[in-house]
């Protein structure tokens, strides 16, 4: 199972939005609508984001989305904050369990 | 509220094995589908392998079948998580996760397992 693509960074400044892009294949991300997003910060554990696609956990800001349109997934943030600058991955079930490689959000 | 507290940091030389445990908390252990998912230095996560409640079966990544084997004691709600053969490569921190919608919901502190001559 390879891993699926994400951009190694993004940037954007306080109170934009930025998207990050989660490609797979149809055997994992096309196929199933169950795809989650952690963040993490340095020497922290992850924290799930949004999961089954577009669905927010208890407790996770309205700022944070997330969509799906054919083998590719997208995390959504808007009105950048300082707090949001962190490590973001992808994961999606595919029979198994594969991640994204990871994208670094800079706040400007 | 789930919490997981894993075992403290372990330093293994090369050919050795480890076994890092997750003590849950807030839920049962037969309540959720633990996962470990590790993380080399300056790198990205790594899913290892976890519980399919599918199947009832534990399911293992490709890339450490017959190296890995996860179990749990339910009379202690502690999951273990064994790796043996070490090498230097192995070098990272473990985590575990439990699942308890479809995804990753809760995660432990991490165990950092250095392999090193």
């Amino acid at each position: 199972q390879s891993a699926l693509t994400q951009p190694a960074s993004v940037s954007g400044s306080p109170g934009q939005s930025i998207t990050i892009s989660c490609t797979g294949t149809s055997s994992d991300v096309g196929s199933y609508n169950l795809v989650s997003w952690y963040q993490q910060h340095p020497g922290k554990a992850p924290k799930l984001m949004i999961y089954e696609v577009s669905k927010r956990p208890s407790g996770v800001s309205n700022r944070f989305s997330g969509s799906k349109s054919g083998n590719t997934a997208s995390l959504t943030i808007s009105g950048l904050q300082a707090e949001d600058e962190a490590d973001y991955y992808c994961c999606s079930y595919a029979g198994s369990r594969v991640f994204g490689g990871g994208t670094k959000l800079t706040v400007l | 509220q789930v919490q997981l507290v894993q075992s403290g940091a372990e330093v293994k030389k090369p050919g050795a094995s480890v076994k890092v445990s997750c003590k849950v908390s807030g839920y049962t252990l037969t309540e959720l589908s633990m996962h470990w998912v590790r993380q080399a230095p300056g790198k990205g996560l790594e899913w290892m392998g976890g519980f399919d409640p599918e199947d009832g079966e534990t399911i293992y990544a490709q890339k450490f079948q017959g190296r890995v084997t996860m179990t749990e004691d339910t009379s202690t709600d502690t999951a273990y998580m064994e790796l043996s053969s070490l090498r230097s490569e192995d070098t990272a921190v473990y985590y575990c996760a439990s699942t308890v919608t479809t995804s990753f919901d809760y995660w432990g502190q991490g165990t950092l397992v250095t392999v090193s001559s």
